[in-house]
């Protein structure tokens, strides 16, 4: 079956500790992104990624980090949490850059609290 | 810049009623219109889009129509069931950026009662 998959799925977690989020597609994907969602401000892109090594900021990027070493995994990284990083986030991937016109395929989400 | 703003929530109706949902963007390229979906405890599925102007995107009984004349493009269905309980995000994408991104309205909850 064709999706994209994040893990954990829930976290709980206290400030300053390092955490990283997994997210991972079987569509063979060129290109990958990061979002957050947040009551009244719908979701908001933290980082993307149009291909393998290529890497760049969103609207949202304080905070976070990104890789993409695979092309099928795009790994979220927060090296010291903070609370108003308490947030829902979701991964995306479409075919190709210019596919992000066509449509996004998003993952299940991720609950992240930071206490 | 891009921007959405989307009709504010929550809607709450009954099964049968006519739902519908205003959407409004500002771009300063070629915008793609869209609309996602979002069940309870779910990602975000694609619901309908719309790549250019006058053009009707449809799906599940739902439909929208991109107005470039007003900039929007509100969602509606004419008669909704239970299962169309969901949160609905209005959405856009500007090829004329260049940005590779989406951006999204604030999101419409709508509960449908039995």
């Amino acid at each position: 079956e064709a999706q994209v998959t994040q893990n954990p799925r829930y976290l709980i977690t206290v400030t300053g500790k390092k955490l990283t989020v997994t997210c991972s597609q079987n569509m063979n994907h060129e290109y990958m992104s990061w979002y957050r969602q947040d009551p009244g401000l719908g979701l908001r892109q933290i980082y993307y990624s149009m291909n393998v090594e290529v890497t760049d900021k969103g609207d949202v990027p304080e905070g976070y980090k990104v890789s993409r070493k695979e092309k099928r995994n795009f790994p979220l990284i927060l090296e010291s949490p903070s609370p108003n990083q308490t947030s829902l986030y979701f991964c995306a991937s479409s075919l190709s850059p210019s596919s992000v016109y066509n449509e996004q395929f998003f993952g299940p989400g991720t609950r992240l609290t930071v206490l | 810049g891009n921007s959405v703003t989307q009709m504010e929530g929550p809607v709450t109706l009954s099964e049968e009623a006519f739902l519908t949902i205003n959407c409004t963007y500002t771009a300063t390229g070629y915008p793609s219109l869209f609309w996602y979906v979002q069940y309870p405890g779910e990602g975000l599925q694609l619901l309908l889009k719309a790549t250019k102007a006058d053009d009707k995107g449809s799906n599940k009984g739902f439909e929208a129509t991109y107005r470039k004349e007003t900039t929007s493009f509100h969602l509606e269905k004419g008669s909704v069931q239970v299962s169309d309980s969901a949160v609905y995000f209005c959405a856009l994408s500007d090829r004329g950026s260049n940005d590779y991104k989406l951006s999204f309205g604030a999101g419409t909850t709508v509960t449908v009662r039995a």
